[in-house]
């Protein structure tokens, strides 16, 4: 068990809908990162968030947006959702310091079929 | 434009022998490595991690090789244990050229190994 916790598990929506992935980072941690990992490919870093405000994008999609709240926990936010955005995402934590001499931690993540 | 290729899809060896993963890379911004392990249903597990100043980063069974002038890093394992069975995937961070990246991860597209009893 990581600590990093995601909710829901599993998500099974229809094309056009909009869904919100949850994820709460391991006790101590400020930076939180969202990755989609498709079907047969790696994990796609998608954005980070240290102590409520955004720190970096990577690919991600204007119909996506994320946050992180006050106590730390973020949401993923999919709108407009399309067959191709079925995925794995993962959220990952890591320790308080900046510096790129850090480890993730990652959560279960939340399994998103579009149908 | 695969910033960290990982060639093998899957790799399979006996149990008792050594197990070595690769991982090449394009990025010369790239100076810290990271293994991660993974299983079906779970989220990526952290397993050994290198920076650039270093060649080699030993944890028990695990070693993890850098070849920074060939842009090329591998995971040893030894002995290699049925329980090692999953998929490997080798992470890198570091300033990406056009800003910070503080951290984001890179990651080739896994190895599938396979550790027979």
């Amino acid at each position: 068990d990581s600590g990093v916790t995601q909710t829901p598990k599993h998500l099974i929506t229809a094309t056009g809908q909009r869904v919100t992935l949850r994820c709460s980072p391991r006790s101590g941690d400020l930076s939180v990162y969202w990755y989609q990992q498709s079907l047969d490919q790696g994990l796609q870093f998608l954005i980070q968030y240290y102590n409520g405000e955004e720190r970096a994008k990577g690919n991600i999609l204007e119909r996506f947006s994320a946050q992180q709240f006050p106590d730390l926990h973020s949401e993923l936010n999919l709108s407009s959702l399309e067959l191709g955005d079925s995925a794995l995402y993962f959220c990952a934590s890591s320790p308080p310091w900046m510096s790129s001499y850090n480890e993730q931690f990652f959560g279960p993540g939340t399994r998103l079929t579009v149908l | 434009d695969q910033q960290v290729k990982q060639n093998s899809p899957s790799l399979s060896v006996q149990e008792g022998r050594i197990s070595i993963l690769n991982c090449d890379y394009t990025n010369s911004m790239f100076d810290y490595f990271l293994w991660y392990k993974k299983y079906p249903a779970e989220g990526p597990t952290f397993l050994i991690s290198i920076s650039s100043i270093k060649d080699k980063n030993e944890d028990g069974r695990f070693t993890v090789f850098l070849n920074k002038s060939a842009k090329h890093l591998s995971l040893h394992i030894v002995p290699s244990q049925p329980g090692d069975s999953a998929v490997y995937f080798c992470a890198a961070s570091g300033t990406t050229a056009g800003g910070t990246s503080y951290g984001k991860l890179t990651f080739g597209q896994g190895t599938i190994l396979t550790v027979h009893p």
